[in-house]
């Protein structure tokens, strides 16, 4: 059950677009589109953001999108906003388990 | 409003057992499937443990298997996690998760945690 490979973290300026990438197999994200992305500030619950690769949960807002190409899922946040600075975790199902999750990755808004 | 509140969770020498607790409120429990998730302390998140509305399908986490027992009471709107030879990698922040699918995900509501520091 080897984690997702996520960066550790990428940065970005208020109001500029940046994207997360998340590289599995063809065990899990290269063969299912069971791929989920959450928003995690530290002391809170975690927050789903996007899941089936690219559809957004009511409430969520458009600046957040994802994709997928072969092996690797992508999300992207446009329009940077001070308050986007979280931790950012993809989730994918795979053969192995039901369910593994990416390393994280640590988003600064400079 | 959904709410997952999770307790149980404390200081507990390796070797040892300690039982969680995640209490379902404002949506129809059995309609979903449930989850645990952990955060060991500056780790990112771990899939731990899943069960579906009925109980009839249960999976965990190889880190876990054979020493956890995953249930759910439909009645008490009430999702369990039996820990039992707990080591001290298993030190992390509990989290349960509701699950609108077929129990792979995703996790679309999440309590709160809580936190379990196995250590002697």
């Amino acid at each position: 059950q080897s984690a997702l490979t996520q960066p550790a973290s990428v940065s970005g300026s208020p109001g500029q677009s940046i994207t997360i990438s998340c590289t599995g197999t063809s065990s899990d994200i290269g063969n299912y589109n069971l791929i989920s992305w959450y928003q995690h500030h530290p002391g809170k619950a975690p927050k789903l953001l996007i899941y089936e690769v690219r559809k957004r949960p009511s409430g969520i807002s458009n600046r957040f999108s994802g994709s997928k190409s072969g092996n690797t899922a992508s999300l992207t946040i446009s329009g940077l906003q001070a308050e986007d600075e979280a931790d950012y975790y993809c989730c994918s199902y795979a053969d192995s388990s039901p369910v593994v999750f990416g390393g994280g990755t640590r988003l600064i808004v400079l | 409003e959904f709410q997952l509140m999770e307790s149980g969770g404390g200081l507990v020498q390796p070797g040892r057992s300690l039982r969680l607790s995640c209490a379902a409120s404002g949506f129809t429990f059995d309609d979903y499937a449930m989850h645990w998730v952990r955060q060991a302390p500056g780790k990112g998140l771990e899939w731990v443990s899943g069960i579906s509305w009925n109980s009839n399908n249960i999976a965990y986490a190889d880190s876990v298997k054979g020493r956890f027992t995953i249930s759910r009471d439909n009645a008490k709107n009430s999702l369990y996690l039996q820990m039992n030879s707990l080591r001290p990698e298993d030190t992390a922040l509990y989290y349960c998760a509701r699950d609108p699918s077929t129990g792979a995900g995703p996790f679309d509501y999440w309590g709160q945690g809580t936190l379990v520091t196995v250590s002697s």
